[in-house]
């Protein structure tokens, strides 16, 4: 079970924007920052955005990332079809003590 | 350039034990926490353990704590994950990342490997 909850899958066609949302607690979101992972089968997850809301080197754009109080969210905007993969959350846990993941959202791209 | 490379995955008996490394290589690995995370088969990621810089804090999920020991050794370039007691649970491939920061309590994890497979099976 996770600590954070994503919903298991969100749609769109391309060009569309795309939203996910990841809901947490005080211990984790509201106090720590948040970071995002993108995971294509077979692949090793890559981090898309870190700290909220920045972007690493070579991540385009049309993705961004948001938090507020005890949730965050992660828009893909102008969605293109290389943007199927499951998108994860995650953020640190003051009370677990360890870093604790969303349950993963795959996006699939009509 | 940067680079995470895991091994030691395999096979295993339940009960048995199994030692992950993962070298690293292109960057300053005493600088940087680095992370253990696993993915069971049709599950999402679930972090597993994580150890600062120089290896002053560790911290273990709660669904390994007490089988799992995470260890470095800086000079080498390499992580370790120590586990006893496997179980069919833990069958997953197996990955280390590099955190973004010295210390621990981080979330950010910036380069991963490809991952190491381990399947425990009679």
């Amino acid at each position: 079970q996770s600590s954070l909850t994503q919903p298991p899958s969100a749609s769109g066609t391309p060009g569309q924007r795309v939203t996910i949302p990841c809901s947490g607690s005080s211990s984790n979101i509201g106090s720590n920052r948040v970071d995002w992972y993108q995971h294509l089968p077979g692949t090793a997850p890559k981090l898309l955005i870190y700290s909220n809301s920045y972007r690493p080197s070579g991540v385009p754009d049309r993705f961004s990332g948001s938090r507020s109080g005890t949730s965050a969210s992660l828009a893909i905007s102008g969605l293109q079809s290389e943007d199927e993969a499951t998108y994860y959350c995650a953020a640190w846990d003051d009370s677990l003590i360890g870093v604790v993941f969303g349950g993963g959202t795959k996006v699939t791209v009509l | 350039q940067v680079q995470l490379v895991e091994s030691g995955g395999g096979v295993v008996q339940p009960g048995r034990s199994l030692r992950l490394s993962c070298t690293a290589s292109g960057f300053i690995f005493n600088k940087y926490a680095m992370h253990w995370v696993r993915q069971a088969p049709g599950k999402g990621l679930e972090w597993v353990a994580v150890i600062a810089y120089d290896g002053s804090h560790k911290y273990h999920a709660d669904s390994v704590n007490g089988r799992s020991t995470i260890s470095r050794d800086n000079p080498k370039n390499t992580l370790y994950l120590e586990m006893d007691s496997l179980t069919a649970e833990d069958t997953a491939m197996y990955y280390c990342a590099k955190g973004s920061v010295t210390y621990s309590s981080s979330s950010g994890m910036d380069v991963w490997g490809q991952g190491t497979p381990v399947t425990v099976s009679s």
